[in-house]
């Protein structure tokens, strides 16, 4: 089945210890997504992939990074971890044109130490 | 400029009786809705979407939703609720090819026996 893959499921940080989290389709989908959400609270927007074209929200801390090397794969990188960056990564895939809907991978649950 | 309400944070209804999450929403585009639903710790599940086709929309597990653009609303609702009914619920608004999301803040449902 096609589908969005989001590895580690569960990811313990120290703080100020850099993380990589990681998200792969099989959906050759051409826009990728990356969203934060922390208890009972809204999906948050961190950025998107058009393709290879690089999209950061406004409110986006430096701190947080991504890298999309293929169609396929796409990582969030956080260079230092606070703990206020302790929540749920979620990564999302769409295609660019059509109705736009939004295929989510599991989540990466994100503990900083 | 985008937004979108959803006017009840939780909802609480019997097991058998129907559901009615209510959404609102304003959009300089054309935008395009969904409702997502998401239950603990678990990535997002595409319910149903509205694309400028028809306004009454059906998705799975026997939710509905009804476009009414004289109103901005995009309310979801189901005839008879289900226990596996219990879980969160966004709407979320897309600008289309300008890659705008925005997500409503949520509706916890809750299905009591």
């Amino acid at each position: 089945d096609a589908m969005v893959i989001q590895n580690p499921r569960y990811q313990v940080t120290q703080f100020g210890k850099p993380v990589t989290l990681s998200c792969s389709q099989t959906l050759n989908h051409n826009v990728m997504y990356w969203y934060q959400q922390k208890s009972s609270q809204a999906p948050k927007l961190l950025f998107h992939y058009y393709d290879k074209d690089f999209n950061n929200e406004a409110d986006t801390p430096d701190n947080f990074q991504s890298r999309r090397p293929n169609t396929s794969f796409c990582f969030l990188d956080i260079r230092s971890p606070g703990l206020g960056d302790a929540a749920m990564y979620l990564c999302a895939t769409s295609m660019q044109t059509g109705s736009y809907e939004q295929y989510f991978g599991p989540g990466t649950r994100l503990t900083v130490t | 400029a985008q937004s979108v309400t959803q006017l009840d944070s939780h909802v609480s209804v019997s097991e058998g009786t129907p559901v009615l999450l209510r959404c609102n929403y304003s959009s300089s585009y054309s935008p395009s809705l969904f409702w997502y639903v998401q239950h603990p710790n678990k990535g997002l599940q595409l319910l149903l979407k509205y694309t400028s086709a028809a306004t009454l929309v059906k998705g799975i597990n026997g939710f509905e939703a009804e476009f009414k653009k004289s109103e901005t609303s995009f309310h979801l609702t189901k005839p008879s609720a289900h226990m596996s009914d219990a879980a969160e619920y966004f709407c979320v608004v897309h600008s289309g090819g300008y890659q705008k999301v925005t997500f409503g803040t949520g509706t916890k449902l809750q299905v009591i026996p």
